[in-house]
């Protein structure tokens, strides 16, 4: 089974904060991604990565910036957190191998910056 | 750009209804569509895709979707649901040969028992 984890289920900062979200799979994925998940808005890509050092803006990518130094693991940053960045944040991945591109989800961070 | 419309933003059913939810995306070309369902308090999970073939794709825990190209729809249907299928569920797509997932904003289904 295909495993992602994101390093916190819960996290309270203040505004201004550096915030550091990480997000590690075990299977060998390509592709990891990144969204925020608000009620009534869906899930919103911030960033994506294809390759270990490779990043792509997403959607939403203002106010975030990304790491992937290790092809497992993928960082979302928030160089200084705001009160409109409190959401739910979703890591996924997903495999280039064949044609199956489903992305895995893993159990989200519920961010509240105050 | 790629958008995904979900019609229904919440459901509320008793068991044993049938159940259809609405997804429509815009763009024309080949496509690959995903229904997701996320449970009370857990991640989200991949309840069926469709790809190539048959267009009527069924999933876990009797879900079906059928694709309609000529209607760009990709609706999710259940003929008898159940207090547990009580989740929110969201359609996607993604255009082929690129790994963006384009959700819909979701429709929260209410199950009575």
């Amino acid at each position: 089974d295909v495993k992602v984890t994101q390093s916190s289920r819960y996290l309270v900062k203040r505004t201004g904060e550096k915030v550091f979200l990480e997000c590690v799979q075990d299977m060998d994925h390509e592709n990891m991604f990144w969204y925020r998940q608000d009620p009534g808005l869906g899930l919103r890509l911030i960033y994506f990565s294809y390759d270990v050092k490779m990043k792509e803006k997403g959607d939403i990518p203002e106010g975030y910036s990304v790491s992937r130094e290790k092809k497992e693991r993928f960082s979302l940053i928030l160089e200084s957190a705001s009160t409109n960045q409190t959401s739910m944040y979703l890591c996924a991945s997903s495999s280039n191998r064949g044609s199956q591109e489903t992305q895995y989800f893993g159990p989200g961070t519920r961010l509240l910056v105050l | 750009a790629q958008s995904v419309s979900q019609h229904n933003h919440h459901v509320i059913l008793s068991e044993a209804a049938s159940l259809e939810l609405g997804c429509n995306y815009s763009y024309g070309g080949t496509v690959n569509l995903f229904w997701y369902v996320q449970y009370p308090g857990q991640h989200l999970q991949l309840l069926l895709k469709y790809f190539s073939g048959d267009p009527l794709v069924k999933g876990i825990k009797g879900f079906e979707a059928e694709f309609i190209k000529s209607k760009f729809s990709f609706n999710l249907r259940k003929p008898s649901v159940q207090w547990s299928d009580t989740a929110e569920y969201f359609c996607a797509v993604m255009n082929t040969g690129f790994q963006k997932l384009v959700f819909g904003t979701g429709t929260r289904l209410l199950v009575s028992p």
